[in-house]
C-alpha cells in the first residue's frame, strides 16, 4: 500500500512565523500536492509538483511555496502565517505516466493547523 | 477549466437503506472521474473511479457509481447503508491527457441514522 506521511497531526504557530508542513511518500510516485480544506469549501490545491525541483502553482498558491529537493518530499511553507491561513492541510502523491490525469491520489492523514 | 458541485452538503439516512449522492461536473473536454470518503480525523481514501470504458463503476464498501456523458453527471450509490458508512464524501474530476491536480466538489456529508 501506499504510504504518504505527513509530519504532524496538529500544529500550533503565531502570526508571523515561517511554518513547515512536511510530507513523504514511499511509493517513488513522481507527482505530490498540497491541498488545503476548509468546511463548505471542500479541498483547494494550493501547489503541485510532477519532479524533483519542479513546482506549480494551484488555485490558491498566495502566502504560500512549496519545496522538493527528493523524489519523496514535498514541503508546504507558510512564508509569514496568517490567522487565515489556520485549516486542515492535506498532502497527495500519484504515479506520473502514462497521464497524469487517470492516476487516483494517495492522500496523507492531514495536518491540523492553527495560527494565533 | 472543469468544475464539481455536488448538490447536497448533508443526507441523512437511514441504517440499511439506500443511498445516493448526486455529482455533476462540467469540462469541455473529457475527464476522469473519482469519489473519495472522508472519515474523521483522517485523510482521503479512493472509493471509486472511471476513467473509461463501462459506465457503472464498481468500489470497495458496496459502493458504485454510474458516468452519465450526456448529463454530465457521476452519482455515487449503496444500495444497504452502515453506521460505519458515516463520513464526507468527495467527488472530483480531472482533465484526460495531463491533469493539473485534481477539482473536488465540496463534499456530502453523509449521516447513517440508527
Amino acid at each position: 500500500d501506499v504510504k504518504v506521511t505527513q509530519s504532524s497531526r496538529y500544529l500550533v504557530k503565531r502570526t508571523g512565523e515561517k511554518v513547515f508542513l512536511e510530507c513523504v511518500q514511499d511509493m517513488d510516485h513522481e507527482n505530490m500536492f498540497w491541498y488545503r480544506q476548509d468546511p463548505g469549501l471542500g479541498l483547494r490545491l494550493i501547489y503541485f509538483s510532477y519532479d524533483v525541483k519542479m513546482k506549480e502553482k494551484g488555485d490558491i498558491p498566495e502566502g504560500y511555496s512549496v519545496s522538493r529537493e527528493k523524489k519523496e518530499r514535498f514541503s508546504l511553507i507558510l512564508e509569514s502565517a496568517s490567522t487565515n491561513q489556520t485549516s486542515m492541510y492535506l498532502c497527495a502523491s500519484s504515479l506520473g505516466r502514462p497521464l497524469r490525469g487517470n492516476q487516483p491520489q494517495h492522500f496523507g492523514d492531514g495536518t491540523r493547523l492553527s495560527i494565533l | 477549466a472543469q468544475s464539481v458541485t455536488q448538490l447536497d452538503s448533508q443526507v441523512p439516512v437511514f441504517e440499511e437503506a439506500p443511498v445516493e449522492l448526486r455529482c455533476n461536473y462540467s469540462s469541455s473536454v473529457s475527464v476522469y472521474l473519482f469519489w473519495y470518503v472522508q472519515y474523521p480525523n483522517q485523510g482521503l481514501q479512493l472509493l471509486l473511479k472511471y476513467l473509461s470504458g463501462s459506465t457503472l463503476v464498481k468500489g470497495i464498501n458496496g459502493f458504485e457509481a454510474e458516468f452519465n456523458k450526456s448529463q454530465t453527471s457521476f452519482h455515487l450509490r449503496k444500495p444497504s447503508v452502515h453506521i460505519s458508512d458515516t463520513a464526507e464524501y468527495f467527488c472530483a474530476v480531472s482533465v484526460g491527457g495531463g491533469a493539473d491536480g485534481l477539482t473536488f466538489g465540496k463534499g456530502t456529508h453523509l449521516i447513517i441514522q440508527p
